[in-house]
């Protein structure tokens, strides 16, 4: 089985400032890893993927994350925060051939002005 | 090009009535997935639909279903409701069974309420 642990439930950032969301991920198999945002009464946006090419994945949003296999993480960083990236992003897990999703618990992103 | 859509946007219900949620996939997309994500459980993962068939199923009773129709679009159906069974439902879809590519693209959610 997979399990996916985000640091930080809220984390607060000051505009221009470096946004470091945590991810680790535990799994048998290599994993595909995920980073999603939700922005209020909204679904579920896909920021990244990283499904076994490039350990330095870039995003959407100049979002990017590393996965570090010997730390078992995928941590999601911006150099420079926006107001508009306020909201609840999600770290995900699937393994190849189960395309279930197991999802962290979330991290608020507040952006302070 | 239109994404995920689901209907209805909110849901209310009672207690042991059935709901019936709907879900339209990208256009291409052979897979869809239904996750319930209520309040202080996160977002977990319900079912998973592949060219009509039930792919794989998440820990929960067995009056959660679904199907899904030749056109792709699916359904899911809670019997028996339960106060516990309000939250968002969140469909996704994605390419199918056989592609690498596994990303999955999530709809706006239908928010269902059981009163």
């Amino acid at each position: 089985a997979q399990s996916v642990t985000q640091l930080g439930s809220h984390v607060s950032v000051s505009e221009g400032a470096l946004v470091l969301l945590r991810c680790n991920y535990s799994s048998s198999v290599p994993p595909y890893l995920f980073w999603y945002v939700q922005y209020p009464n909204q679904g579920l946006q896909l920021l990244l993927k990283y499904t076994s090419a490039a350990t330095l994945v870039k995003g959407i949003n100049g979002f990017e994350a590393e996965f570090k296999k010997s730390e078992t993480s995928f941590h999601l960083t911006k150099p420079s925060a926006h107001m508009s990236d306020a909201a609840e992003y999600f770290c995900a897990v699937s393994v190849k051939g189960r395309r279930a999703l197991t999802f962290g618990s979330g991290t608020r992103l507040q952006v302070q002005p | 090009e239109a994404g995920v859509t689901q209907s209805p946007t909110h849901l209310i219900k009672t207690r042991g009535q059935q709901a019936t949620l709907r879900c339209s996939p990208i256009s291409g997309h052979t897979s869809v997935y239904w996750y319930q994500q209520a309040l202080g459980l996160g977002l977990q993962f319900l079912l998973w639909y592949d060219e009509g068939e039930e792919r794989n199923r998440g820990n929960f009773p067995p009056r959660f279903s679904g199907r899904q129709f030749p056109n792709y679009s699916s359904e899911l159906n809670v019997n028996a409701l339960e106060l516990e069974d309000s939250a968002l439902y969140l469909c996704a879809s994605s390419l199918g069974l056989a592609s690498p590519e596994v990303s999955q693209y999530f709809g706006p959610g239908t928010r269902l309420t059981v009163l």
